[in-house]
């Protein structure tokens, strides 16, 4: 397993701003994902981010809209950008640290509201 | 496509009653299958997962999970609930990319 975090664990924004959330891990790890959990809903897949490489994004997503950064093995960020009250939504991080057995740990997630 | 169904939206169980909570895919191959737990204000902590061989798995916290292939199922169970395993519990089928059924929120009587 490992040990994940998040900042910040939530956030009250107005909308038309940005918000960038940091995922740190405490091994390196290849694989990172960031999910979507919009109030009452399942989770559903944002992007994957591999280090040295550009972010997949999953069918509805864009980079323009959701932009990610992977600088080392340990680390990513996800922005939410020009947002709007559609994206009051929890967000998580997590890792495979198997890299071949496709286990996935979460970080604890970060709570947005936007107004 | 592949899916996950979880049919229960929202069970109420009595402390130390027994417990299952449903679990139907539809996977084009092999299914790696996963159970998270979220308990409130949380993120997801792993329960279980079966990839293959013994089709009964034991998970942490007092579960397991039973894969069927015939019946595309992989039931949670526990025998014995207590108040603290009172949270929303997610069924999850995939390599690399999860996808998640809509999960079931279980409540705990005293």
């Amino acid at each position: 397993s490992a040990v994940i975090s998040q900042k910040p664990s939530r956030d009250i924004c107005q909308r038309g701003t940005s918000l960038t959330i940091q995922c740190q891990v405490d091994s390196q790890v290849t694989m990172m994902f960031w999910y979507r959990q919009q109030p009452g809903q399942s989770l559903t897949l944002i992007a994957t981010a591999n280090q040295g490489s550009e972010a997949t994004y999953e069918s509805g997503f864009v980079i323009d809209k959701f932009p990610i950064s992977r600088p080392n093995l340990t680390f990513s960020t996800l922005t939410v950008s020009n947002m709007s009250p559609e994206d009051s939504s929890i967000y998580l991080c997590s890792v495979d640290t198997s890299g071949t057995t496709d286990t996935q740990y979460f970080g604890p997630g970060t709570r947005l509201t936007v107004l | 496509a592949q899916s996950v169904t979880q049919p229960d939206i929202h069970i109420t169980v009595s402390e130390g009653a027994s417990l299952e909570l449903r679990c139907n895919y539809s996977y084009g191959a092999t299914p790696y299958l996963f159970w998270y737990v979220q308990s409130p204000g949380q993120g997801l902590q792993l329960l279980l997962k079966y990839f293959s061989g013994d089709t009964l798995v034991q998970g942490i916290k007092g579960f397991e999970a039973e894969f069927k292939r015939s019946q595309s199922s992989f039931n949670l169970r526990k025998p014995s609930v207590h108040w603290s395993d009172a949270a929303e519990y997610f069924c999850a089928v995939g390599g690399g990319k999860l996808i998640f059924g809509q999960g079931t929120e279980l409540s705990v009587k005293p």
